[in-house]
């Protein structure tokens, strides 16, 4: 059975700019949840899609948003970037346990 | 405010060394503790679940146990190969928690032979 998967395994924008991120999750699981993981604070909940809904989002400004797909694949958009977004951006999806991908390294310059 | 702490941050044990990760949690009502493994650059992989206090759960050289306010992780005859930052995460009870994991900062595990 597929796993999580995440593209672009890697990202690299400059200050500014927009960035979208992807996420696969494992067949029959509809739910999609997104962290961040920056250097040296751990993995931060970033927010949550179910059946097409965001259901919780964590303590991070609007610019972070995202969607949720029919097919359940979800896309995490993070606009205006500022340098301290540079993180890993996991992706986990689940029934109940979260099964998470291998992330998103991004890069702002 | 919920919270997860573990320790040590980091942990050098030789091959065959036995040892435990502690965490420690506050939370307004536990719904369930969650053990990862993470391997450099990669995600988090699923290791364990614990509901309620007293629950145990081993797999290979690893097992997990709960009480009230802490979990631990306890590692017997470690190999090379069980090198990783180990993560603990919580979820609670409550409209603004659900669907959360909220994260300890891990213990890095460096085994050597």
């Amino acid at each position: 059975e597929a796993g999580v998967t995440q593209s672009p395994t890697h990202l690299i924008k400059t200050r500014g700019q927009q960035a979208t991120l992807r996420c696969s999750p494992i067949s029959g699981h509809t739910s999609v949840y997104w962290y961040q993981q920056a250097l040296g604070l751990g993995l931060q909940f970033l927010l949550w899609y179910d059946e097409g809904e965001e259901r919780n989002r964590g303590n991070f400004p609007p610019r972070f948003s995202g969607r949720q797909f029919p097919n359940y694949s979800s896309e995490l958009n993070v606009n205006a970037l500022e340098l301290e977004d540079s993180a890993l951006y996991l992706c986990a999806s689940s029934l109940d346990t979260q099964y998470f991908g291998p992330g998103t390294r991004l890069t702002v310059l | 405010e919920d919270q997860v702490t573990q320790s040590p941050e980091a942990l050098r044990l030789q091959e065959g060394e036995s040892s435990s990760l502690n965490c420690s949690y506050t939370v307004s009502g536990l719904r369930g503790l969650f053990w990862y493994r993470q391997d450099p650059g990669k995600g988090p992989e699923f290791l364990f679940t614990l509901y309620s206090a007293g629950e145990e759960k081993e797999k290979e050289r690893l097992k997990a146990t709960l009480t009230k306010k802490e979990s631990f992780l306890h590692i017997t005859a470690p190999k090379p190969e069980d090198s990783a930052t180990y993560l603990c995460a919580v979820q609670a009870y409550g409209s603004g928690n659900t669907g959360k994991l909220i994260f300890g900062q891990g213990t890095t595990l460096q085994v050597k032979p």
